[in-house]
């Protein structure tokens, strides 16, 4: 089955700056890579997501990279905001009905420093 | 709309007990899925339903079943608790409606349990 990886697990930086959250996957069968974020006792909730036809997108301040060779999909988020501390997760599905299952990664906790 | 809706959203139960976690959604959707979340896992699928009348069995399924009782309602049962499955529990739903039609999950706010 799939298995994704994140790094890092924790991220510290000053407001302001940027911060790059990093995924590997394993199979190449994926194509579909979402980025939920989710804030402390809250549920999970979508904030960016790519398909494997597009190799970056972007939503303001967020935006997605993604190289399919390398099998690696990364987040970056610029002009860091105090209200961007959470922890973020990446994923990664195939293709299909009933494949549409999503393997997480481990989650990567930023915390953003006034 | 409510979106996806979960209950109770906290539960402590005896070792040994049983219990059924609730999960219905209004938005309309075909898949329904379960994932438990523990701390530095990330989040775990347990079970899923691709259509109503089909389950399957993700990741993590042992100590658990599932029923897809009718397209709005996807509920998860523990028959005998043990205190590993001592967890968060999130269920969720996508649209689904054709093949390569990737969409988003929508998640519950979850249901804490805690096995003593």
């Amino acid at each position: 089955g799939e298995n994704v990886e994140q790094h890092p697990s924790t991220l510290s930086v000053q407001e302001g700056d940027s911060a790059v959250i990093k995924c590997t996957y394993s199979d190449s069968a994926s194509n579909y890579f979402p980025w939920y974020k989710q804030e402390l006792g809250k549920r999970p909730q979508l904030i960016i997501d790519i398909r494997s036809n597009v190799g970056e997108k972007k939503d303001q301040r967020i935006a997605v990279t993604l190289n399919k060779t390398a099998k690696h999909f990364s987040l970056h988020i610029t002009e860091t905001q105090p209200e961007d501390s959470a922890v973020y997760f990446c994923a990664a599905s195939g293709l299909g009905f009933g494949n549409e299952k999503l393997t997480f990664g481990t989650g990567t906790r930023l915390t953003i420093i006034p | 709309n409510a979106g996806v809706t979960q209950t109770p959203k906290f539960q402590v139960l005896k070792t040994g007990q049983s219990m059924t976690l609730q999960c219905a959604q209004d938005m309309n959707h075909n898949s329904m899925y379960w994932y438990r979340q523990d701390p530095g896992m990330g989040l775990r699928l347990i079970y899923y339903s691709a259509s109503e009348g089909t389950t399957d069995k993700g990741e993590v399924p042992n100590g658990y079943n599932v029923s897809r009782l009718n397209k709005r309602e996807f509920s998860l049962r523990l028959e005998s608790a043990a205190p590993s499955q001592t967890s968060v529990y999130f269920c969720a739903s996508n649209p689904n409606r054709r093949l390569g039609s990737n969409q988003p999950q929508h998640f519950g706010d979850g249901t804490r349990l805690s096995i003593l």
